[in-house]
């Protein structure tokens, strides 16, 4: 059964920094991967798909990667903001499989 | 990308009662979904309902519970029968479009 951890599981930063969020699978067998961003009480807003083709993707600011060798993404968000608080999901498929969600990283970026 | 709305937003419901969760998305689509976030908790789906077809439960769901109406291509209602504190959760609807997930504001729902 797949599983999804997300390290940290929380994070708090200075307004203006660099980091990274990690995600990683049990069975490195990933299709599609998803970041999402959820805001507190509110649903989730898909930031960046990975699909099964691609090793990378870049909205912005943020830039995720999948490593499929080893069934571990990356979630990099340059120069943090106020704004960019929230908690930070990433799932993924293998194909015909439903997303399978991780816990989440709670982002707080403190002005 | 789909633009999907749910109501009600949230609600509070006594023990023992059912509340039914709609989910609308403004254009057809094969696939919807419906997760549930229990307090502190990641996403689990509960089920897929394509239209047409009786809806797919995950393992620990079942339809007696968690019946779902998918009648037409933009449109699903997912209700939660014999509330009990227990199913205090977000519930969520989501949609897939070119291998995308997108997601509904969600429903908050309190049993007391």
């Amino acid at each position: 059964k797949q599983e999804v951890t997300q390290i940290p599981a929380a994070l708090s930063v200075p307004e203006g920094e660099n980091l990274v969020l990690n995600c990683s699978f049990t069975d490195s067998a990933i299709y599609n991967l998803q970041w999402f961003r959820q805001d507190p009480g509110k649903g989730l807003t898909s930031l960046l798909l990975i699909q099964s083709s691609q090793r990378e993707q870049t909205s912005g600011r943020l830039n995720a990667s999948l490593d499929k060798s080893s069934g571990r993404s990356t979630l990099y968000i340059a120069a943090s903001q106020p704004g960019d608080s929230a908690t930070y999901l990433c799932a993924g498929d293998s194909g015909n499989t439903p997303l399978v969600f991780g816990k989440g990283t709670r982002l707080s970026v403190i002005a | 990308s789909a633009v999907i709305s749910q109501k009600p937003s949230r609600d509070i419901c006594q023990r023992g009662t059912s509340l039914t969760i709609q989910c609308q998305v403004d254009s057809q689509v094969t696939m919807m979904f419906w997760y549930r976030q229990q307090p502190g908790q990641s996403l689990t789906l509960i089920a897929t309902a394509n239209q047409g077809s009786e809806a797919t439960y995950e393992s620990g769901f079942v339809i007696d519970k968690f019946p779902i109406s998918r009648p037409n291509l933009t449109f699903s209602t997912l209700t939660v029968s014999n509330m009990s504190p227990e199913d205090s959760s977000i519930y969520l609807c989501s949609v897939e479009d070119r291998g995308e997930q997108y997601f509904g504001p969600g429903t908050r729902l309190t049993v007391t």
